[in-house]
């Protein structure tokens, strides 16, 4: 079956230092991938896809992330933390309707 | 376009009480899902339509749980008889094939 791992539950940065959360997926043919953010008591909301375009990808707030097929990943990044990043992140994929997300990643940023 | 809109924002009921979750998808948008997400079980997929037609239900955690979509802007998740246990938050989501919008949750209660 397919699947997303997202392997910290909890990430603490300071402000104004990089972001780096990681996303590993059951290998597919042909993903489509995705990271959204949920702030508290907010639905998701995208920030970013890949879908078997350009490798890296750009997204909104500053966020990028980057398909690395070799190593079944697709860890999202931010050089420098807001304390307005502070959130709850999911990683996922999703193919003909059937998207699938990763438990979480809660970001704290630490002033 | 007002995104996916759900009904109602909070819910406070009774064991016991049947409980009606409501969702309004993107028009145009021809895949809808239903999540719940707890802090116990992360984010999970109980049920999806594709053109109005329930696709993978196998995330419906008993029978307790149904939901209908009988036309292409509207679907319900109902609960009978609700249980404390079913307490959370219950998202819809809708899709026109890969990425999802969601709407803000409906926090449900059951006392």
């Amino acid at each position: 079956a397919q699947s997303v791992t997202q392997l910290d539950s909890h990430v603490s940065v300071s402000e104004g230092t990089p972001v780096l959360l990681r996303c590993n997926y059951s290998s597919s043919y042909s993903p489509s991938l995705f990271w959204y953010v949920q702030h508290p008591n907010k639905g998701l909301q995208l920030l970013l896809k890949y879908t078997s375009a350009a490798t890296l990808v750009k997204g909104i707030n500053g966020f990028e992330a980057e398909f690395k097929k070799s190593e079944t990943s697709f860890h999202l990044t931010k050089p420098s933390a807001h304390m307005s990043d502070a959130a709850e992140y999911f990683c996922s994929r999703g193919s003909q309707g059937n998207l699938i997300f990763g438990k979480g990643t809660k970001l704290s940023v630490k002033p | 376009d007002a995104g996916v809109i759900q009904s109602p924002r909070h819910e406070v009921t009774e064991m016991g009480q049947e409980v009606t979750l409501r969702c309004k998808p993107i028009s145009g948008h021809d895949y809808l899902f239903w999540y719940r997400q707890t802090m116990m079980r992360g984010l999970e997929l109980l049920i999806y339509f594709n053109n109005n037609v329930p696709i993978d239900d196998s995330g419906m955690p008993e029978d307790r749980f149904s939901a209908k979509m009988p036309n292409a802007s509207f679907s319900t998740l109902k609960i009978q008889p609700s249980e404390p246990r079913d307490s959370a938050v219950y998202f819809c989501a809708s899709s026109p094939s890969r990425e999802a919008s969601f709407g803000s949750g409906t926090r449900l209660t059951v006392v």
